[in-house]
């Protein structure tokens, strides 16, 4: 089945650095990855969506990169802010049936220090 | 865009005891799904609220201890049925936006004692 991999350490950087998240997953590659961001007590938002025949996806600060070949998703939030600290996931759709349902990845904790 | 809302926001309850909660959202969705976050934990689906059919449980997940109802494709409900301190987390509704993406509400933190 389908494994979903992301930083379980927290991610700890200076405000106005660039975060750079990772997301691996081990089987399948899928029709396309998601990111969400999470606070403490809130649930999922959607941040970003990336294609598997997209390389690149950009919303104002944030990137999204996708290799089909490495498995791999990178999330990027430059000049970052710490209004951007938050619980990052990333989401990619199960195998099978006539839904998109999703499997989440464990997130990444990240921390701006000011 | 849609809006989605989710009650209660949180509950202290009793082992052996049921609680339900209501995810409504404010216009019409095909597909409603139900998720559980353990502490510490990322989301596992637990099931998705078909409208006028039974449920589709997740491997894991059974209508006896999670019965969830789809009256129309605006409303749902989820009940924790015979709880046990392992039930402690938090679940959260949430509909398909477009594209595949999905809405969620704030999610319920529930604490079994």
């Amino acid at each position: 089945s389908q494994k979903i991999e992301q930083n379980s350490e927290a991610l700890n950087i200076q405000e106005g650095k660039t975060a750079t998240l990772t997301c691996n997953y081990t089987n399948y590659s899928p029709a396309y990855l998601q990111w969400y961001r999470q606070d403490p007590g809130r649930g999922p938002v959607f941040l970003l969506l990336i294609r598997e025949n997209e390389k690149e996806k950009r919303k104002e600060r944030l990137k999204v990169t996708f290799d089909t070949t490495l498995k791999q998703s990178l999330f990027h939030i430059t000049a970052s802010q710490p209004a951007d600290s938050a619980t990052y996931l990333c989401a990619l759709a199960k195998s099978g049936g006539a839904t998109n349902k999703l499997i989440f990845g464990t997130g990444t904790l990240l921390a701006v220090q000011p | 865009s849609a809006v989605i809302s989710q009650k209660p926001s949180r509950d202290i309850c009793q082992r052996g005891t049921s609680l339900t909660i209501q995810c409504q959202v404010d216009s019409q969705v095909t597909m409603m799904f139900w998720y559980r976050q353990q502490p510490g934990q990322s989301l596992t689906l637990i099931a998705t609220a078909n409208q006028g059919s039974e449920a589709t449980y997740e491997s894991g997940f059974v209508i006896d201890k999670f019965p969830i109802s789809r009256p129309n494709l605006t409303f749902s409900t989820l009940t924790v049925s015979n709880m046990s301190p392992e039930d402690s987390s938090i679940y959260l509704c949430s509909v398909e936006v477009r594209g595949g993406t999905e809405l969620f509400g704030s999610g319920t933190q529930l604490s079994v004692l």
